[in-house]
């Protein structure tokens, strides 16, 4: 099946850095979503792109179907981004209608 | 509108024992997602509904695992004879149909002693 691979798996950043999280994955792709996992456990979209670019306040996402990765950069850091950041894939096929997660990217922003 | 709700947030079972976790919908949503998530992990594909249909469960780990949408609205997912290793965040989404954005709701923490 389809595999997401994100990068960098731990992330440490002062209050006000910036940063850029990447996905990869290793096959065509219809769906590809980012998620923020907060410390109670939820998962909030943050963006649906199975292509183009998108932003958000201080978020934005680039996904390069062709190239079979995406990125997600921060802005700006603040302490409540920090959190666990998922990149799902629905691969394009077989399998598809199942989001396929990444091990995500543990971020950390200190004050 | 409201989101995904789960039912019970938390729940504590002994091994051995039957156990159903809660899924509400965003309402009109015609598809239903059940994953769960091990610590430290991604969530995992458990079983997709497109209405009152299971379409897909090849994600459920084995027949103790059951789950039903009788209505195409609530989803109930069942686990028979619990085991510790079944301890784990079950989580339940939704979308208005496929290759739609997927919500996600608060999960359902379950723990067999």
């Amino acid at each position: 099946g389809i595999q997401v691979e994100q990068s960098p798996p731990d992330l440490i950043l002062q209050e006000g850095a910036n940063s850029t999280l990447r996905c990869n994955f290793s096959d065509s792709v219809n769906n590809l979503q980012w998620f923020h996992q907060n410390p109670w456990g939820q998962l909030i979209n943050l963006f649906y792109i199975p292509s183009g670019t998108k932003q958000n306040g201080r978020l934005s996402a680039t996904t390069v179907a062709t190239e079979r990765y995406s990125l997600l950069y921060i802005s700006s850091s603040q302490t409540t981004d920090s959190g666990v950041y998922f990149c799902a894939v629905e691969g394009a096929s077989g399998g598809y209608n199942k989001l396929i997660f990444g091990a995500g990217t543990r971020l950390a922003v200190h004050p | 509108g409201a989101g995904v709700s789960q039912t019970p947030s938390n729940k504590v079972t002994e091994k051995g024992k039957y156990v159903e976790l809660r899924c509400d919908p965003i309402s009109g949503h015609t598809a239903l997602y059940w994953y769960r998530q091990s610590l430290g992990q991604g969530p995992e594909f458990l079983i997709y509904f497109q209405g009152t249909g299971a379409a897909d469960d090849s994600g459920l780990p084995n027949d103790r695992f059951f789950a039903v949408r009788p209505e195409g609205s609530v989803s109930t997912l069942k686990i028979q004879r619990t085991e510790r290793g079944d301890s784990a965040v079950y989580l339940c989404a939704s979308s208005d149909g496929p290759l739609s954005e997927q919500f996600f709701g608060p999960g359902t923490r379950l723990t067999v002693l």
